[in-house]
Formats: C-alpha cells, structure tokens, sequence
C-alpha cells in the first residue's frame, strides 16, 4: 500500500524567502505525485503533479518541485513566498489499483507567511 | 463550466442520526471520490464511484454508503453516527478512471456530530 509522509508539520518563513516543503512517499511502482494547496474553509487546488518525464515539474502560482526516484521524495519549492502562499500544503500520490483510482495524502504542512 | 459543488456546507448532527451529503461533478467527469478529512489531518479515501458503480473502497465500516446517479452526481450516506464522524467530508471529480488525472475538489461539507 502506499504512503506519504510530510515531516514539517508548520513551517515559518518570511514573504520574499525560499521556501522547501518536503514529502517523501512510498510506493511499489512509479507512483502518480501531486502537490495541493487547501486555505481555511476551503477545497483542495491542485499545484502540480508528476506522471513521468522530465523530474522538475512547474506549476501555478510559481511553485515547482523535483522527483527523486532514490529518496522517494517530491519536494515542493517557490523561490519567493508571497504572503498570499499561507496555506496548508498536503503532498499525494495517486495510484490505480484494484481499490479504485485513489490518491492517498500525507498529513500536510502548515505554512505560515511572516511580513 | 462549472467546478465541484457539495451541499450542504454545514451540518450539524446528533450521534446516532443517518446523513445526506451532495455533490455534483464537473461538467463531462464521470467519476467521483469522497474522502473524508478530520481536523489537522490530511484527506483519506472513503470510495470512489465509476458510471453509477462503487469502484474502490479505503477502511471505512459498511455505515459508510454512496450512490451515483445518471448524470454522475453523487451521495455520501452515513448511517448510526459516532462523534469521530465529525470532519470535512471533500468530494473530488475527475475524467475517468485514469490515476493521472486530476482529481478537481468541491469546497467540501462540514460535518460536526454531537
């Protein structure tokens, strides 16, 4: 079965930083990744996912993140927070089995902007 | 084209009482997901319906039931409520069965139980 696992339950940072969310998952095949971004009150949004290919994948909002096959990780990364990124961010990975076409979420990470 | 759309966005219920919860899929996805959400934690799956057919269950008890119809709406049915219920119940739509695509979620129920 798979897994994810977001480590940084919150993470500070000031707006203009770096920002690294880290995930890491497991899986028995090449898995389905994704990163969501969900605010208060709100649904999830999808940020970008990886299927296959290239492993530096850009998505909305200028968050991009890199598969490393040999951590088994999908690191979510934004050269500059705006204070607008405060969220919590839940990395996933879908896979198609005899259980359905499911996504499986790591517990996310809280992100909060410091102006 | 419109998005995902659940209703209600509030309930509050007693433990024991039997619930109805709503969503419409976008337009043209037959496929839908509901996954439950309790608080600071991260989605987790309750089943996932394909052309009016239960396509796949997570580990949730049988009080746990849904529906599709023709136009691929669907109903999220829990039965004898308990207060670990108590969550955001999110429905999620997406194309097809096909794990590399996009699952597009609803706003999502609030559910407290009581």
């Amino acid at each position: 079965a798979q897994s994810v696992t977001q480590p940084d339950i919150h993470i500070t940072v000031s707006e203009g930083a770096s920002l690294e969310l880290r995930c890491n998952y497991s899986y028995g095949a090449t898995p389905y990744l994704f990163w969501y971004v969900q605010s208060p009150g709100q649904g999830l949004q999808l940020l970008l996912k990886y299927f296959s290919g290239d492993t530096l994948v850009q998505g909305i909002k200028g968050f991009e993140a890199e598969f490393k096959r040999s951590q088994s990780s999908f690191n979510l990364r934004k050269p500059s927070v705006h204070w607008s990124d405060a969220a919590e961010y839940f990395c996933a990975v879908g896979a198609l089995t005899g259980g359905g076409n499911k996504l499986t979420f790591g517990t996310g990470t809280q992100l909060k902007v410091e102006l | 084209e419109t998005g995902v759309t659940q209703s209600p966005t509030h309930l509050i219920k007693t433990r024991g009482q039997q619930v109805t919860l709503r969503c419409s899929s976008q337009s043209g996805h037959n496929t839908v997901s509901w996954y439950q959400q309790a608080l600071g934690q991260g989605p987790q799956f309750i089943f996932q319906y394909y052309r009016e057919e239960e396509n796949g269950r997570g580990n949730f008890p049988p009080r746990f039931s849904g529906l599709q119809f023709p136009n691929y709406s669907s109903e999220l049915n829990v039965n004898a409520l308990e207060l670990d219920d108590s969550a955001l119940y999110l429905c999620a739509s997406t194309l097809d069965l096909d794990s590399g695509n996009e699952q597009y979620f609803g706003p999502g129920t609030r559910l407290t139980v009581t």
